[in-house]
């Protein structure tokens, strides 16, 4: 079985502050993909990034930036120069790509604040 | 082009009743899962359609239910409502499940409480 965990229930940063979101996921498939995805106040999941098992390259794209490591099973989100519209709950999730179990696993989610 | 769109917006119902949600994939799209997502759970996935066949379904009991139509437009149902059914459905739609995973686009959702 699939599992996605987002250690950070919360985070509070002030504007312009960087931050990092966690994730660190299981599985025993080797083929996979992991996203993330954004949720805003009003509910809709806004997709924001994939990545495949076997692209290990990180990426940045404006202010966001990905970190993947299949070492140590992570995929760390960071947003450099947070504004306040970014506050929203982030979510980690995970798809394998062979079997029945093609659905998306995601984490708990980080709540994420950013004051002004 | 337009987004998934999930009708209705808000549902209030009663324990016992039944409720059907709908859910308009993305033009081109033929896939649709459908996902609940409550403060205590989380996000779970529901079930996946594809080509009007139910390909995929998570761990809910048989009161939770789904088809989808030619169009690829979905609805799901549920029935004999219990309080612990109020939460947000989303619904996502993708090109299609059988070959690599794309990216999967979400509605808006349907928020349904349950008195």
């Amino acid at each position: 079985a699939q599992k996605v965990t987002q250690a950070q229930t919360e985070i509070s940063v002030v504007e312009k502050e960087d931050v990092t979101l966690d994730c660190v996921y299981e599985t025993r498939d080797t083929t996979y993909y992991l996203f993330w995805y954004k949720q805003p106040p009003s509910g809709e999941l806004v997709f924001l990034i994939r990545r495949n098992s076997f692209d290990e390259q990180n990426e940045i794209s404006g202010r966001y930036s990905w970190n993947f490591q299949k070492s140590t099973s992570s995929f760390n989100f960071t947003i450099t120069a947070s504004q306040v519209v970014d506050s929203a709950v982030y979510f980690c999730a995970l798809i394998i790509s062979s079997g029945s179990a093609r659905q998306l696993t995601f984490g708990s989610g980080t709540q994420l604040t950013v004051l002004p | 082009k337009a987004g998934v769109t999930q009708t209705p917006r808000y549902l209030i119902k009663t324990r016992g009743q039944q409720v059907t949600l709908s859910c308009s994939p993305i033009s081109g799209h033929r896939s649709v899962s459908w996902y609940q997502q409550t403060p205590g759970q989380g996000l779970q996935f529901l079930f996946e359609y594809f080509s009007e066949t139910q390909r995929n379904k998570g761990n809910f009991p048989g009161r939770f239910s789904g088809r989808q139509f030619s169009n690829s437009r979905s609805e799901m149902n549920v029935s004999t409502l219990e309080l612990g059914d109020s939460a947000l459905y989303l619904c996502a739609s993708s090109r299609r499940p059988r070959d690599r995973p794309h990216e999967q686009y979400f509605g808006p959702g349907t928020r349904l409480t349950v008195t």
